[in-house]
Order: C-alpha cells, then structure tokens, then sequence
C-alpha cells in the first residue's frame, strides 16, 4: 500500500513564525501536491511538483513555498504566519499516467492541522 | 467559472441505500473521481469515470452522465463504517482538477 506520511498530526505556531510541514511517500511517485482543507470548501490546491526540483503554483500560492530536493519528499514552507493561514493541510502523491497525472489517482497523507495564534 | 455541487450533508439509515450526487459545471471534462474521508484522515480514492454510465465495486456504484454534467455516488448496504464525508472531483479541459466541498454522510442504527 502506498504510504504517504506528513510530519505533524497537529502544529501551532506564532503569527509571522516561518513553518515547515514536511510530507514522505514511499511509492516512487512523480508527482506530489500540497492542499488546504477549509470547513464549506473544496480542497484547495497550493503547489504540486512533478519531478525533483520542479514545481508549479496551484490556485492559492500566495504565502507559500515549496521544496522537493528528493523525490520522496515534498515541503511546504510558510514564509511568514498569519492567522488566515490556520487550516488543514493535506500532502498527496500520484503517478503522472500517460495522459496528465490528473487522470490518477492522488493518495493522501492524515493531514496537518496548524493553528496560526 | 468553474463549479461542483455536491449536498452539504445527508443521513441514512444502516442497511439501507443511499445516492450522493454531483453536478459540475466547468471548461471541458478529462475524468470524474470519487473520494471517502472519514473525520481526522485521508482522503482515500474510491472511483474514477471517464464514460458515460455506471462502474460497479462491490458495495459501491458511480454512474457518469456527461451530457448532464452529473454523477452520483451510490451506496447499498450501507454499514455504520460509511459515515464519512464523500468528495467528487472533475479533471477539465486543462487537465486541472477541481474539487467540490464534500458530502457528509451520517449513517444511523
């Protein structure tokens, strides 16, 4: 089964603190993704990457950064905290597929629940 | 723009069957998916329809129509271990996958 791990369960920080989430997966996929989770709206896509060092902005990048300097590995990086930023955080991974990676199946990390005080 | 609509919240009985639908209105269409998370946990994949019609996986059936932009998720037998949230998700012409707010199913003896 595949296995995606995200480093925290539950994380609270300080307004204007620079946070990692750090996010591992254990099945060679090309492709990784971080979303936000809000109560009433859909998952929210912040930044994907598609190879080693590669990676596009989402609809929300704003606030965010991204690292993948090893396959298996992808964080995101909050520069500076704000409260708007208290969410649920989701890590995901797929295969890329033939056609686009949004053709397969994504495979979900637990979350991260940051709380920005 | 783009929307997916799914029902804020449903409740059904155990033993019983139940139909969560999605509509979507977005630029083109590349795929449709179907997602459990139950509260605290990942999303896990359960269907994925390109075509028009209905895919079968045990207790849990997806039907497709594209002409309607319309899918549902049906669920029989339905067991106490159901009560999850269900997302729908539609890839779109850019391949760019857009997510509805998720159904929350409430399952009761």
């Amino acid at each position: 089964d595949v296995k995606v791990t995200q480093s925290s369960r539950y994380l609270v920080k300080r307004t204007g603190e620079k946070v990692f989430l750090e996010c591992v997966q254990d099945m060679d996929h090309e492709n990784m993704f971080w979303y936000r989770q809000d109560p009433g709206l859909g998952l929210r896509l912040i930044y994907f990457s598609y190879d080693v060092k590669m990676k596009e902005k989402g609809d929300i990048p704003e606030g965010y950064s991204v690292s993948r300097e090893k396959k298996e590995r992808f964080s995101l990086i909050l520069e500076s905290a704000s409260t708007n930023q208290t969410s649920m955080y989701l890590c995901a991974s797929s295969f890329s597929g033939t056609e686009s990676y949004s053709n397969q199946p994504q495979h979900f990390g637990d979350g991260t629940r940051l709380s920005i005080l | 723009g783009q929307n997916i609509d799914q029902p804020t919240e449903m409740t059904a009985t155990e033993g019983a069957i139940v139909q969560i639908n999605c509509t979507y209105q977005t630029s083109g269409f590349n795929g449709l998916f179907w997602y459990q998370q139950h509260a605290g946990e990942a999303p896990t994949f359960l269907s994925y329809n390109v075509l028009d019609g209905l895919e079968e996986k045990g207790r849990f059936s997806s039907f497709l129509s594209r002409s309607k932009g319309y899918s549902y998720l049906l669920l029989k037998e339905l067991q106490m271990k159901d009560s999850a949230s269900y997302l729908c998700a539609v890839v779109d012409s850019n391949y760019q996958l857009i997510w509805g707010a998720g159904t929350k199913l409430i399952i009761k003896p």
